[in-house]
């Protein structure tokens, strides 16, 4: 079965501090990953994906996320975080074979940036 | 673009009552997903529709019910609502084809069901 765990409920960054939130699968196959970040009363919005290729791919706001094979891990980075990054944050799963678009959630980390 | 709205924001319902939770989007997206938001869970899938006249479940689709008559809408109906289906409620949408594509969401309806 599909799984997306994230290990951290919340993480705790200074603003300017280097940020990773973690995230691990298990999903037969290769994957696609996705991470969403969630701000208060609002819906969820992409971040950016994995789909083949180049192991560190790039998203909105300065995100970014590495594909990790070997460790079936998909962690989202930021160099320099902002107090605007505070939100809650999602990563998801999707296995390759049929086309139901399931999308398997993880429970969310949220993130505080603090000045 | 308004994207993806859902009606209403919040409600509060008597168990036992039936309640109709509506998603519209304008996006002329073929895929759209019905998902539940609880502490501690993430997101859950209920049901979702590839493309117009087609439903699947999810998840957790006991209790709900939906509809695909037109690309545009994808109402989630509580036959008989009970207080575990508490929860905030999300309408999502993809342009379908990749199963790669991300989803798009809508803000979220808040329901309380006492």
């Amino acid at each position: 079965a599909q799984s997306v765990a994230q290990p951290e409920d919340q993480v705790n960054v200074a603003e300017g501090n280097p940020l990773t939130v973690k995230c691990t699968y298990s999903v037969s196959g290769n994957p696609y990953l996705f991470w969403y970040v969630q701000y208060p009363n609002r819906g969820l919005q992409f971040l950016l994906k994995y789909i083949t290729g180049d192991n560190l791919v790039k998203g909105s706001y300065g995100f970014e996320a590495e594909f990790n094979k070997s460790q079936t891990s998909f962690h989202l980075k930021k160099p320099s975080a902002l107090v605007s990054d505070s939100a809650l944050y999602f990563c998801a799963v999707r296995g390759r074979s049929g086309n139901t678009g399931k999308l398997i959630f993880g429970q969310g980390t949220t993130l505080q940036v603090k000045p | 673009t308004a994207g993806i709205t859902q009606a209403p924001t919040s409600q509060i319902l008597a168990a036992g009552r039936s309640m109709t939770l509506r998603c519209t989007q304008d996006m002329r997206h073929n895929a759209m997903y019905w998902y539940r938001q609880d502490l501690g869970l993430g997101l859950r899938l209920i049901h979702y529709s590839n493309t117009a006249g087609t439903t699947g479940k999810g998840e957790v689709p006991d209790g709900y019910s939906v509809s695909r008559a037109n690309t545009d809408d994808f109402p989630l109906t509580l036959a008989s609502a009970v207080p575990s289906q508490t929860s905030v409620y999300f309408c999502a949408s993809s342009p379908g084809g990749a199963i790669y594509n991300e989803q798009f969401f809508g803000p979220g309806t808040r329901l309380t069901v006492l």
